[in-house]
């Protein structure tokens, strides 16, 4: 059973801000949240990590409140290589990762 | 620094036969983690190894399926007697000792189909 909760599909234009939502409403106190993109045939790629309050890097914004039960993905000003599946998830240590079936964003010109 | 690679990337097996699924982990990861995903699915956890040792094979079947991460070489996805529910995406992700956040890094995956 999966941790994580969050929208089956978004669709988004290009050039706009895109958020993506995900629950954990059963977060450890010792776990991380994470997200993973994935393209088709490929494997799922590491985009941003965080424990609390926001992260930020040179791909996305990471947005956690106080009682990290959800956690909110930022991409900014999205392009046409933005569509992929996006995961969500939430562990810590040397723990296998239980995946959901993700958020699949379509981006459109 | 190369990161998880993973080989064959594609295989095709006929009903019957062996598969073998090679791994090699990102340079001095001693974790490895095998998924699997079917068509428009999420990845689904199938066995955890370390050196030499089965941590979790929880999610693995019982019959046919087995894995291994020997001292030295890669880690094996080995499936017997294979059948057609076997063809997917097996993605192998790999992590150090002690990682805190969880995080593991994937390969690029071995897509097998079964004619």
């Amino acid at each position: 059973l999966a941790k994580t909760t969050q929208p089956i599909s978004m669709d988004s234009y290009e050039g706009q801000e895109v958020n993506i939502t995900c629950s954990h409403n059963n977060i450890a106190t010792n776990d991380y949240i994470t997200w993973y993109q994935q393209f088709p045939s490929q494997g799922p790629r590491f985009i941003i990590q965080g424990y609390k309050t926001k992260v930020t890097n040179e791909v996305a914004s990471l947005f956690i409140p106080a009682d990290r039960k959800s956690s909110t993905l930022s991409l900014p000003r999205v392009s046409l290589s933005d569509t992929a599946v996006y995961y969500c998830l939430v562990g810590a240590g040397n723990t296998p990762l239980v995946f959901g079936k993700g958020t699949r964003l379509s981006v459109i010109a | 620094n190369a990161g998880v690679m993973q080989n064959p990337r594609h295989l095709v097996r006929r009903r019957g036969q062996e598969a073998r699924l090679r791994c090699s982990p990102m340079k001095g990861h001693s974790h490895v983690y095998w998924y699997r995903q079917l068509p428009e699915e999420g990845l689904k956890f199938m066995v955890y190894l370390q050196k030499e040792n089965i941590i979790d094979e929880s999610g693995m079947p019982k019959e046919r399926f087995s894995a291994e991460f020997p001292k030295e070489g890669p880690s094996i996805l080995r499936i017997q007697q294979v059948v057609r529910g076997d063809s997917a995406a097996y993605f192998c992700a790999s992590s150090p000792t002690g990682a805190p956040t969880g995080m593991q890094y994937f390969g690029p995956g071995t897509r097998l189909t079964v004619t």
